[in-house]
């Protein structure tokens, strides 16, 4: 079956530096993957779509790559801030309607 | 009201009762999905309807019904459900026919007591 992995449950950084999330999945290969916000009490909100014959993706101050030799992804925030603090999610498309998530990683940015 | 909108926002019931929870969505997509989102667990995807056609049922538990009257409206019949249901239950739409991009409501969180 499809498996993602985020690559830590918490990540914690100073504010201003760059904060990386992992993404490897396994026993797929995805046409696109997502990646999400989700705060406390709240639904995930779409941040980024990256798709299998894109290598990056850029929105502001977050950056998507995806290597799917790899089977990984990686997202990057950077110049962070506070206001960044959040989980992360990761999302994987397996085909028809079906996305499968990560458990997510919770970012932690220290003023 | 824009977005998608989910009541009630907290729900406790019993074993033995039946309730309903209610998804709206105002963006005019033609998919809407219920999720289920358990403490520390990945979102698992329940159902997927389509143009009002269920396309998608991910093995739920009949104590879990479902319902898409229209495009805008979705709802999940709740009927005997065990402590283990406990949990925020999300749903999205999305417009297209790959479930891309997803926007979700805010959840309604579910305790079975």
């Amino acid at each position: 079956s499809q498996k993602i992995e985020q690559n830590s449950e918490a990540l914690n950084i100073q504010e201003g530096k760059t904060a990386t999330l992992t993404c490897n999945y396994t026993n797929y290969s995805p046409a696109y993957l997502q990646w999400y916000r989700q705060d406390p009490g709240r639904g995930p909100v779409f941040l980024l779509l990256i798709r299998e014959n894109e290598k990056e993706k850029r929105k502001e101050r977050l950056k998507v790559t995806f290597d799917t030799t790899l089977k990984q992804s990686l997202f990057h925030i950077t110049a962070s801030q506070p206001a960044d603090s959040a989980t992360y999610l990761c999302a994987l498309h397996t085909g028809g309607f079906k996305t499968i998530f990560g458990a997510g990683t919770r970012l932690f940015v220290k003023a | 009201e824009t977005g998608v909108t989910q009541t009630p926002r907290h729900l406790v019931m019993g074993m033995t009762n039946k309730k309903s929870l209610k998804c709206e969505q105002h963006l005019g997509h033609n998919a809407m999905y219920w999720y289920k989102q358990s403490a520390k667990k990945p979102l698992e995807l329940m159902f997927v309807y389509s143009l009002e056609e269920r396309v998608e049922n991910n093995s739920v538990p009949s104590r879990f019904s479902p319902e898409c009257p229209n495009s805008s409206h979705l709802f999940l019949h709740l009927h005997t459900l065990q402590p283990e249901d406990s949990a925020l239950y999300l749903c999205a739409s999305s417009q297209g026919s790959m479930g891309e991009k997803l926007f979700f409501g805010s959840g309604t969180q579910l305790s079975v007591l």
